[in-house]
């Protein structure tokens, strides 16, 4: 069974510019999560999946932030005209469904904005 | 407001020493989960343990163990006879409902050789 991943591990941009991040959960988890981490802190809720339903956006989501999980497998977090406030790691997870099980965390994308 | 309170924010211990983690969380609801995950220097959050509002009982699991006390909304954790793989930062959390996780800071925790 492999694990949650994510693509690309590092990402440095300029600001201004836009980057996409992806996903792939644990097969058959269809709830899917991302959060955001920055240095010497929790992990940050910012949104999740129930399938390829969005169910809920935390305030932290600004709208240069969008994210997608067209056939309910993998997602694609944006962000467009990045910030130098938006460098952190970002984070995915996933469960297998209803019921709060524990959430499976992939290695996360370090993004870096110069 | 923070949900999830970890005071300490680092602990360094000599190799073989019990190591007890401190965790304060915060919430209204009477149905909830509580989580350790631990991040080790290669940056993935791996899981641990988690426990339900419903079972206050402490148990052991390895050199692992917690203490879950709903009196005093704590959730401490224990690591015994410690390792140097054990370095890395311990996160508590929490889940209100079927979703999310609210997450303490986090505590750097050093086993030195």
């Amino acid at each position: 069974d492999t694990g949650v991943s994510q693509n690309p591990r590092h990402k440095i941009t300029k600001r201004g510019q836009n980057v996409t991040f992806r996903c792939d959960p644990i097969s058959e988890h269809n709830r899917l999560y991302w959060y955001r981490q920055t240095l010497g802190q929790g992990p940050e809720f910012l949104t999740y999946f129930q399938n390829e339903a969005q169910l809920e956006k935390s305030r932290l989501l600004s709208d240069r932030f969008s994210a997608e999980r067209p056939k309910g497998s993998f997602s694609t977090l944006e962000i467009q005209r990045t910030e130098q406030g938006d460098s952190a790691m970002y984070l995915c997870a996933s469960t297998p469904g209803t019921g709060t099980y524990e959430q499976y965390f992939g290695p996360g994308t370090r993004l870096t904005v110069t | 407001a923070q949900k999830v309170t970890q005071a300490q924010t680092e602990i360094s211990v000599v190799e073989k020493e019990d190591v007890t983690l401190d965790c304060v969380y915060e919430t209204r609801d009477t149905t909830y989960y509580l989580f350790w995950y631990k991040q080790p220097p290669s940056g993935e959050l791996v899981f641990l343990i988690r426990r339900n509002s419903f079972d206050e009982q402490n148990e052991i699991s390895g050199r692992y163990s917690w203490n879950f006390q709903k009196s005093t909304s704590s959730f401490n954790f224990t690591i015994t006879a410690s390792q140097v793989v054990d370095s890395a930062v311990y996160f508590c959390a929490l889940s209100e409902n079927d979703y999310k996780l609210s997450f303490g800071a986090g505590t750097t925790v050093t086993v030195r050789a």
